[in-house]
């Protein structure tokens, strides 16, 4: 099974600034067809997951640019440019090559 | 507008049976491969199981194996979870989700196994 680990857990930032979150596979999320399927969710406080990002970089209509995702084999990366307050919440890699697996989430708060 | 709306959760005793709907609109339905993806209460999130949009291929999560079937019904625009033999770490909000790379997700149907 494969294994994805994200870290931090948790990541305090203050409005306007920085933030990214890393995710590692253990194992290629490279498919036979040559993509690459990880995905980044968001899930804000009560409500049901939303995907922002699919296949490492690619971003769902309605997401701020402000989101991007980056990286390749087995190191990915969820960057948001400048966090504002509705940014508050878990954000989760999953990956889509071998079946479908989640990492632990990373909880996002304003500090 | 794509939409995905599950139904059929409650309060079951371990070892009881429960069958999940999840109704599909906005889209063709029978085009896309459909997933059950859980969350207990306070956790991250759990893939519970697949199925291909003609039903050929279907996954389970080792936790559900034996336990769990899915299945699919295309002239109704319909997913379903039949679970048996619940058990207390089965309870959690249970989400269908459209596709392999989970675009649109419901908005859950809680699923409480107590005694």
């Amino acid at each position: 099974d494969v294994v994805m680990t994200q870290s931090p857990l948790s990541l305090p930032v203050s409005l306007g600034q920085p933030a990214s979150i890393s995710c590692r596979s253990s194992q290629s999320l490279v498919y036979s067809d040559g993509n690459t399927y990880l995905s980044w969710f968001q899930q804000r406080p009560g409500q049901s997951p939303r995907r922002l990002i699919y296949k490492v970089s690619n971003r769902d209509s309605g997401v701020p640019d402000r989101f991007s995702g980056s990286g390749s084999g087995t190191d990915f990366t969820l960057k948001i440019s400048r966090v504002v307050a509705e940014d508050v919440g878990v954000y989760y890699c999953m990956q889509g090559t071998h079946l479908i697996t989640f990492g632990q989430g990373t909880r996002l708060e304003i500090k | 507008e794509v939409q995905v709306v599950e139904s059929g959760g409650g309060l079951v005793k371990p070892g009881e049976s429960l069958r999940l709907s999840c109704a599909a609109s906005g889209f063709s339905f029978n085009t896309y491969s459909m997933n059950w993806v859980r969350q207990a209460p306070g956790k991250g999130l759990e893939w519970v199981s697949s199925i291909s949009r003609d039903s050929n291929y279907i996954y389970y999560a080792d936790s559900v194996k034996g336990r769990f079937t899915i299945s699919r019904d295309n002239a109704k625009n319909s997913l379903y979870l039949q679970m048996n033999s619940l058990r207390a770490e089965d309870t959690a909000v249970y989400y269908c989700a459209r596709d392999g790379q989970l675009d649109y997700w419901g908005q859950g149907t809680l699923v409480t196994v107590s005694s």
